[in-house]
């Protein structure tokens, strides 16, 4: 069964730090990946996607990820964080066909400090 | 466009009553998705719907129903509540297509005492 696995629960960090959360899938099909972002009391939204092209895809507010086929890898990180940034992150992973579901890791949460 | 709504909530219940939870969404997407979040846990997926009448189980279906008679509504039925389905439910509707974004409403926060 596909799973995916957010390597660091907790993460913490001052703000102008720089920030690398990791995520691993276990499907060896072809996949789109998701990062989405929960903030405090707020319902999920899309940070960035990659399904094609190009590995290292821009999201909003300066985020990334690179997607790493032979790692099954897809990293998010941001330079320089900030205060606004505290939030839960989740890596979402959905095989290339119609009628699947995401499927979600466990999340990270993310606290950072002025 | 309102994009997913969901009522109620906040809900508190007593073991055995039944309820449901309500969603709606206005973007004309064929697929919609029930989830529950859990703290640690992430999303796990409830059951599915890939257009209206069609309806499928997701990871962690038990205790729960659904039916979609409509593009727009999917609402999620509870029908004897335990502790265990204290939980914050989220419902998310996408366009048909694999890559696509999913779009969440604002959940549900459901106890069950």
């Amino acid at each position: 069964a596909q799973s995916v696995s957010q390597h660091n629960h907790h993460v913490i960090l001052s703000e102008a730090a720089s920030l690398e959360l990791g995520c691993n899938y276990s499907y060896g099909g072809t996949v789109n990946l998701f990062w989405y972002v929960q903030y405090p009391g707020q319902h999920l939204q899309l940070l960035l996607k990659y399904f094609s092209g190009d590995p290292l895809v821009k999201g909003i507010k300066g985020f990334e990820a690179e997607f790493i086929k032979s790692k099954f890898s897809f990293n998010l990180r941001k330079p320089s964080v900030q205060w606004s940034d505290t939030a839960e992150y989740f890596c979402a992973v959905k095989r290339n066909q119609a009628g699947t579901a995401l499927i979600f890791g466990k999340g990270t949460t993310l606290s950072v400090s002025s | 466009n309102a994009g997913v709504t969901q009522t109620p909530k906040f809900r508190i219940l007593k073991i055995g009553q039944s309820m449901t939870l309500q969603c709606t969404q206005d973007m004309n997407h064929n697929y919609m998705y029930w989830y529950r979040q859990d703290p640690g846990m992430g999303l796990k997926l409830i059951y599915y719907s890939v257009g209206a009448g069609i309806t499928d189980k997701g990871e962690v279906p038990n205790g729960y129903n659904v039916s979609r008679s409509t593009t727009e509504d999917f609402p999620l039925r509870l029908e004897l509540a335990a502790p265990s389905q204290t939980s914050v439910y989220f419902c998310a509707s996408s366009l048909a297509g694999a890559g696509n974004e999913q779009f969440f409403g604002p959940g549900t926060r459901l106890t069950v005492l």
